[in-house]
């Protein structure tokens, strides 16, 4: 199966900073590729799927791309309501696969 | 606006067999890939598998983890607007938060998730 592996495992970032994140497939997944928001409690959300389309109702503060087998979320001008756990996922090959995680600490 | 909500036992002996049902709310699901995930502290978001039925061709697909040694089965009750997930021969290690979602390109709608719990 293809192993989704994000870094850095935690972020903290200021208020109105810009946060990046990162993911990196161990195989190609070509551009199926999607980002999740989850804070406690709750279930994940879409943000990104597409590598770079941003699902609907997504503030274009959150965009997404890719370099070859690494793809990059960035959160721009970070707000306190953006403090979660964010998950790749890539849904080009089954089984499909998450990444463990970056938590985001505002 | 599609919700859905997961249902079933929130606890299940060891052996027996895990059944829950995500009930969808205010759409067809029909063209629609129709998903069970699970997260657990120890293995994080594991997807479990999907169900696919498309009622203009009639045409239906299902697919599941490997990983999870054909003990899945996925289903969908279009008369219902259900879809449910069966997991046998369940151990401590299927311990975890379910959650039902919709999607192939993204999982773009989520359950509330369900914790069920595998004990004695």
């Amino acid at each position: 199966e293809v192993v989704m592996t994000q870094s850095p495992a935690t972020l903290s970032v200021s208020p109105g900073e810009r946060a990046t994140l990162s993911c990196r497939a161990s195989q190609s997944v070509s551009t199926n590729l999607a980002w999740y928001q989850q804070k406690p409690g709750q279930a994940p959300r879409l943000l990104i799927y597409g590598t770079s389309i941003r699902a609907t109702g997504i503030p274009d503060r959150f965009s997404a791309s890719r370099s070859g087998a690494e793809f990059t979320l960035t959160i721009g001008s970070l707000q306190s309501e953006d403090s979660a756990v964010y998950y790749c996922q890539q849904y080009n090959n089954r089984p499909w696969t998450f990444g463990q995680g970056t938590k985001v600490e505002i | 606006q599609v919700q859905l909500q997961e249902s079933g036992p929130g606890l299940v002996k060891p052996s027996e067999t895990l059944s829950l049902t995500c009930t969808v709310s205010a759409g067809s699901m029909s063209s629609f890939y129709w998903n069970w995930i699970r997260q657990s502290p120890g293995k994080g978001l594991e997807w479990i598998g999907y169900s696919y039925f498309s009622a203009s061709t009639n045409f239906g697909s299902t697919n599941d983890n490997p990983s999870l040694e054909s003990r899945v089965t996925i289903s969908i009750d279009t008369s219902k607007n259900q879809f449910s997930l069966k997991l046998t021969s369940v151990t401590a290690a299927d311990t975890a938060v379910y959650y039902c979602a919709r999607g192939f390109h993204g999982l773009d709608v989520w359950g509330q998730g369900t914790t069920v719990t595998v004990s004695s």
